[in-house]
């Protein structure tokens, strides 16, 4: 359900690693978003992009990179200088402007 | 940017009884406003949305109300049930991001 796949949904990494989480979304929206979710906090925005091959910093883009080669896939890597990756991280599409965002079921990431 | 500030951020109520949740924003050039709902470890899904060119909007138990002058709009949840006990949180749009509060939870008590 929802159109929107982010896989996988648990997540271990080992100190010192990259991880890449896959987001891909059949719903032909332009816009793509990566949220990441910490106990009690609100959602807070890591990256988004409006079109292919184009994308932008959110308020937490830190340690976090991404791409945008396809319309359905919005790949975000977790980088090494990311200090406290642990947590849960959403990946969303919505239509251009001002319409409603649908989130994939969130993957869960535990650095070990 | 936009800053999106929500309260409560817990909220008790009895079955039956109303709920309600507040959130203000800071720029006026926001212009759409969605509700999201997140149970245990799912994703958030939308519940009710208002555009700026409207002060009220109604789905069942489910009302959203928008003041632009003030720059709040508030969720209220009528009659609430138990399968209503989530997350909720508000949201705002411009500059072609959505906004989040801080989220709600709300435990509605049999």
């Amino acid at each position: 359900d929802g159109g929107i796949t982010q896989s996988p949904k648990y997540l271990f990494r080992k100190e010192g690693q990259n991880v890449t989480l896959s987001c891909e979304q059949n719903l032909n929206h332009d816009a793509m978003y990566w949220y990441r979710q910490d106990p009690g906090q609100g959602l807070r925005l890591i990256y988004y992009s409006q079109i292919v091959n184009d994308f932008q910093k959110g308020d937490i883009a830190e340690g976090y990179s991404v791409s945008r080669e396809k319309k359905e896939s919005f790949p975000l890597t977790v980088t090494s200088a990311q200090k406290n990756p642990t947590a849960f991280y959403l990946c969303a599409s919505s239509l251009a402007r001002e319409t409603e965002a649908f989130f994939g079921q969130g993957t869960r990431l535990t650095v070990v | 940017g936009e800053n999106v500030e929500q309260h409560p951020s817990t909220l008790s109520v009895q079955e039956g009884d109303s709920a309600v949740i507040k959130c203000t924003y800071s720029d006026s050039a926001s212009n759409y406003f969605p509700w999201y709902k997140q149970e245990l470890g799912k994703r958030p899904q939308l519940i009710i949305d208002i555009r700026s060119n409207v002060g009220e909007k109604k789905d069942q138990r489910i009302a959203v109300t928008l003041n632009k002058t003030a720059k709040h709009f508030s969720l209220h949840i009528t009659e609430t049930q138990p399968e209503d006990s989530a997350v909720y949180f508000c949201a705002g749009h411009n500059f072609n991001k959505f906004y989040f509060g801080s989220g709600t939870k709300l435990n509605v008590k049999p």
